[in-house]
């Protein structure tokens, strides 16, 4: 079974630019998670969707970032404009309902310079 | 608002021995709770979990304890393992399965 994927391993950009990182989830999952991790903190839960409504989005800075999730499958999650403190990873997590543990992907280190 | 904590940042100990990883939280809502084992460069991996209704699980050389008077888990490694070295997260859920991460402790195994 494929796990999760995502892409771009790893991104640097200059403040003020914008980037954006795509995530496939395990074929199946109906519910896909966005993740911050800042160096030295634990994983920060941005957005979680269930097949593809939005069940979560409180902790998204929605004047910089937005995510959408089309057909219930891949996901997108934008940056724009970033600023210096989204230099993080951001893992992208799918669960078969929502339900026991997630799965998560290499994710995708973002730099901004 | 920390809502799961993880009070040690870092832990050392010799193969064979036990790792002992706390991890407390504060919201009673809390019903199930996960460890996730991170290497560098990759995502977080299940390790395992427990639910509100159990004090105790256990698979291989992981056990996880939970205390819902105290609002404390841990999880014990036995023996350790050099290849246990990485860092833990702990995690909750009040049942709607949005998943609250503590800060994580890096676990150094010593040959």
């Amino acid at each position: 079974e494929a796990g999760v994927a995502q892409s771009p391993r790893y991104k640097i950009i200059e403040k003020r630019q914008s980037v954006a990182f795509w995530c496939n989830p395990i074929s199946g999952h109906a519910t896909l998670y966005w993740y911050q991790q800042i160096l030295g903190q634990g994983p920060k839960l941005l957005i979680q969707f269930q097949n593809n409504g939005v069940v979560d989005d409180s902790q998204l800075p929605k004047d910089r970032f937005s995510a959408e999730r089309l057909k219930g499958v891949d996901s997108t999650l934008k940056i724009q404009p970033a600023k210096l403190e989204d230099s993080a990873v951001y893992l992208c997590a799918s669960s078969p309902r929502g339900a026991g543990e997630l799965f998560f992907g290499e994710g995708s280190r973002l730099t901004v310079l | 608002d920390q809502q799961v904590k993880q009070n040690s940042p870092s832990l050392s100990v010799q193969e064979g021995r036990i790792s002992i990883l706390n991890c407390d939280y504060t919201n009673s809502m809390f019903d199930y709770f996960l460890w996730y084992k991170k290497y560098p460069a990759e995502g977080p991996t299940f390790l395992i979990s427990i639910s509100s209704i159990k004090d105790k699980n256990e698979d291989g050389r992981f056990t996880v304890f939970l205390n819902k008077s105290a609002k404390h888990l841990s999880l014990h490694i036995v023996p350790s393992q050099p290849g246990d070295s990485a860092v833990y997260f702990c995690a909750a859920t009040p049942g709607t399965y949005k998943y609250i991460f503590g800060t994580g402790t890096r676990l150094k195994v010593l040959a």
